[in-house]
Parts: C-alpha cells; sequence; structure tokens
C-alpha cells in the first residue's frame, strides 16, 4: 500500500541554526505534499504545502523541495527559533492523505 | 468561516465497553472526512475516510468501524474496546480530491484500562 517515510524521528538543533526533515513516498500518483506542525496535545496544523507541478516554495524561514523522479521531499527551516519546537508531519496525497511517523523538533537555546 | 468539532476531549473507558467518538464540520458541504489514531508514538495512522454520505474506505483491520450518517458527520465506533485501541484520535476533514489543505479537531485521549 501507499507509505511514506520520515526521518529523522528526533531532531535538536541549536537556536538560530537550519533543520532539515526529509520524506520519501511510495504512490507515484501522489500530488499533493503538505507538511503539518503539532504543539502538545493539540491537532496538526498546515505550515506549508507543495504540488507535484513545483520544485521548490518558500515562505519565509520555511522552504519546502520536491524532487519527483525520487519521490523525496524535504522541509527546510532557516534561523530556527524555540517556537519551531514542535513534532512536524510530512503528507502525500493523491485520494487521500498520508503522514510520515514525524520527526520531533527541539530548538536548543 | 469552517470549523470542525470533535468529542470529547478525553475519554477512559474499560475493555470490552463500547465506543463512540464524534466528529462534525460546519461552514462547508460534501468534505472528505478522516479518522486518524496517533499511538504513544508520533505516528499519524489512518483509519478511516469518507468522500460522501455512506461511503467509507477502511486503512487497516481492526476492531473499529466508521459511519458517515450525514454529510458533515463521522463517527468513531468500537462494540468492545481492547488495551490496544488506547490512543490520541484525530479527525480531519478537507475539499476537493483529497489534495488541499486538511483541517483536524482537536482530538480525543482514549484510554483503555
Amino acid at each position: 500500500g501507499e507509505n511514506v517515510e520520515q526521518h529523522p524521528s528526533t531532531l535538536s538543533v541549536q537556536e538560530g541554526d537550519s533543520a532539515v526533515i526529509k520524506c520519501t513516498y511510495s504512490d507515484s500518483a501522489s500530488n499533493y505534499f503538505p507538511w503539518y506542525k503539532q504543539e502538545l496535545g493539540k491537532g496538526p496544523q498546515l505550515i506549508i504545502d507543495i504540488r507535484s507541478n513545483v520544485g521548490e516554495k518558500k515562505d519565509q524561514r520555511i522552504a519546502v523541495t520536491l524532487n519527483k523522479t525520487a519521490k523525496h521531499f524535504s522541509l527546510h527551516i532557516t534561523e530556527t527559533q524555540p517556537e519551531d519546537s514542535a513534532v512536524y508531519f510530512c503528507a502525500a496525497s493523491s485520494n487521500k492523505i498520508i503522514f510520515g511517523k514525524g520527526t520531533r523538533l527541539h530548538i536548543l537555546p | 468561516s469552517q470549523t470542525i468539532h470533535q468529542w470529547p476531549a478525553t475519554l477512559v473507558q474499560p475493555v470490552g465497553s463500547p465506543l463512540s467518538l464524534e466528529c462534525t464540520v460546519e461552514g462547508t458541504s460534501n468534505p472528505n472526512l478522516y479518522w486518524y489514531r496517533q499511538a504513544a508514538g508520533r505516528g499519524l495512522q489512518l483509519l478511516f475516510y469518507s468522500v460522501g454520505i455512506g461511503q467509507i474506505s477502511s486503512e487497516v483491520p481492526q476492531n473499529l468501524s466508521a459511519s458517515r450518517p450525514q454529510d458533515r458527520q463521522f463517527i468513531l465506533s468500537s462494540k468492545k474496546l481492547l488495551l490496544s485501541d488506547s490512543g490520541f484520535y484525530l479527525c480531519a476533514w478537507n475539499l476537493g480530491q483529497a489534495t488541499t489543505e486538511a483541517f483536524f479537531g482537536q482530538g480525543t485521549r482514549l484510554t483503555v484500562v
């Protein structure tokens, strides 16, 4: 079945440095790739997304890249801040949304 | 504006008891609806999704079931809970062919004892 692999499962980054989370997907029909941020005890919220006809998208400190040939996509957070600490999920979607297992990001002071 | 309501927020149930979790969406029509479970790790496991009334797709074999009696109502049920059913259950919705932003409810923390 469809599968989304996400790495790393845990990531600790010094405040101000960059964080990178990588995902791969198996369903070649996937054409929408959202990223969600989940804070403790809450539902995930969309932070950025990218569609299959685009290779890169940026929104302030957050950027996503997509390589459809390799079925890879990545999230890049620059100039990390304490409020970036959370669990991040990638997802791939065609007729349903399949999530990766999440990355717990710790921003160290 | 659209909103999603999910209840209850927390639930403690004994093994073997029934379960009913309800999710409703307001402010939109014909949404896609999803039930996810988040176990003690962090992963979001898709349990069920529905593209219309009475249309339910099951992703994982289990003792849970889902129903969509009305356009904006999605119910997750079990006749007899297992310890392994404990987790954080999330309802979500989006529009179109699942290629738009999904909005999540606040979740239900279920503990089976």
